[in-house]
């Protein structure tokens, strides 16, 4: 059953570091995810993207986040001044489609520690 | 943004069906309702959705009121694997997906 994939599984990076989560969503599907979890609270929408251009993004998505697609596989988030605050889990989602009754395929997460 | 109400936690002996309640009492006509579960330490997994209808697959099954305000997520037989957060979430016209805190079902052996 095809899976939506994410490396590194945890990344620790000292404050101020930039850091690159990679994804490999499902080969065929077009919308990507990026969500993230603080530990012990809910899950947070960050961005969607589609065609090559963000479709929506949350406030938590500010000037420090950004994601590309740089090739037809990868989909990667990239924090260019990590903070404490930004340690959490990261989980990459694709779907085929973007619309309400598609569901989305999440990947197993990166945790990413700031020191 | 419709919201929607889950109790914190249920518990469930082993083998036994479970019945996992949610309230949306503001929904609107458009919004399709979507179950999706989160295993310890893994990302969400999606379990079914539905509209109007009851649906089943072979994870669950989704019972919805007939005025649509509340829905039931059926685990037919509960195994130990099952034990999980469970997120009730209305999905609107857009793709991103609002989590809340879901209820977290503990499964006795």
């Amino acid at each position: 059953e095809p899976e939506v994939t994410q490396t590194p599984s945890h990344q620790v990076t000292q404050m101020g570091q930039e850091v690159i989560l990679r994804c490999v969503p499902i080969s065929n599907h077009l919308y990507f995810y990026w969500y993230r979890q603080i530990l012990g609270q809910k899950v947070e929408f960050l961005v969607s993207f589609y065609n090559n251009e963000i479709s929506e993004k949350s406030e938590i998505f500010d000037d420090q986040f950004s994601v590309e697609r740089p090739d037809g596989s990868n989909f990667t988030l990239k924090i260019r001044s990590t903070k404490l605050e930004d340690s959490a889990m990261y989980f990459c989602a694709s779907s085929v489609v973007g619309d309400s009754y598609n569901e989305q395929f999440f990947g197993p997460g990166t945790r990413l520690t700031v020191l | 943004d419709a919201k929607t109400t889950q109790p914190n936690s249920m518990e469930s002996n082993e083998e036994e069906p479970v019945h996992l309640p949610c309230n949306h009492s503001t929904i609107s006509g458009t919004d399709y309702i979507h179950w999706y579960r989160q295993l310890p330490s893994q990302g969400p997994e999606y379990v079914i959705h539905g509209l109007t209808s009851n649906v089943n697959n072979r994870m669950a099954s989704l019972a919805i009121a007939e005025d649509r305000k509340s829905s039931t997520l059926i685990l037919h037989r509960a195994t130990l694997r099952d034990a999980a957060v469970y997120y009730c979430i209305l999905r609107v016209r857009d793709d991103k997906i609002i989590f809340g805190k879901g209820t977290r079902l503990h499964i006795l052996p």
